[in-house]
């Protein structure tokens, strides 16, 4: 079956632009996690869903960042203003239950100007 | 979150096993250990994980020690395709857990496969 799909694969932007980067879980997965790696990093938790509870949003590093998941399915992260130190690939996963291996997609390429 | 030590690189000749170690000396009882790798340029990928037992799947063995402030992932027989970032996570299990599902990554351990 498909997998954790993200788009786009790269994007580059302007600094200062907003930006929205998409995910689609595999289908009936009711947890939904945003990761970002930096050069060189290890993956940092950004934001995880989990169907209707409130988002865990403990990760996000600025309000300029904000996600959503509609219909407990596909989400955006979106960026606001965005800066340099915001380029990085930015993964999104999904599991079954949040107790369960999560599956990742391959992740967006984010590079700000 | 409870905190794991890996070492920064290993090397291994294929078909050969590789023993990769982890430390989490301060692992609590309700922290299951898990284990992803990274292959390059892609998402992590979930190997394997346990609590207390040792466990076995198709990709690789895991074993906890006695004492659980330590374990080892297992490769039986490395291949080119198993060169990657191998992550070892503890992940809280505990009802009200405040990390309850999040992973948190380290740097992890970068092993190189050669021919």
């Amino acid at each position: 079956g498909a997998g954790v799909s993200q788009s786009p694969s790269n994007k580059v932007t302007e600094k200062g632009k907003d930006v929205e980067l998409r995910c689609d879980p595999i289908s009936g997965h009711t947890a939904l996690y945003w990761y970002r790696q930096s050069l060189g990093q290890g993956l940092e938790f950004l934001i995880y869903f989990q169907g209707n509870s409130a988002p865990d949003k403990s990760g996000l590093p600025s309000d300029r960042f904000s996600a959503e998941r509609t219909g407990g399915s596909v989400s955006t992260l979106t960026i606001q203003r965005t800066q340099q130190e915001d380029s990085a690939v930015y993964l999104c996963a999904s599991s079954l239950m949040r107790t369960m291996e999560q599956f990742f997609g391959p992740g967006t390429r984010l590079t700000v100007l | 979150d409870a905190k794991t030590t890996q070492p920064n690189s290993m090397e291994s000749n294929e078909e050969e096993p590789v023993h990769l170690p982890c430390n989490h000396s301060t692992i609590s009882g309700t922290d299951y250990i898990h284990w992803y790798r990274q292959l390059p340029s892609q998402g992590p990928e979930y190997v394997i994980h346990g609590l207390t037992s040792n466990v076995n799947n198709r990709m690789a063995s895991l074993a906890i020690a006695e004492d659980r402030k330590s374990s080892t992932l297992i490769l039986h027989r490395a291949t080119l395709r198993d060169a990657a970032v191998y992550y070892c996570i503890l992940r809280e299990e505990g009802a009200g857990g405040t990390s309850y599902g999040k992973l948190t990554f380290g740097q992890g351990t970068i092993l190189t496969v050669h021919p």
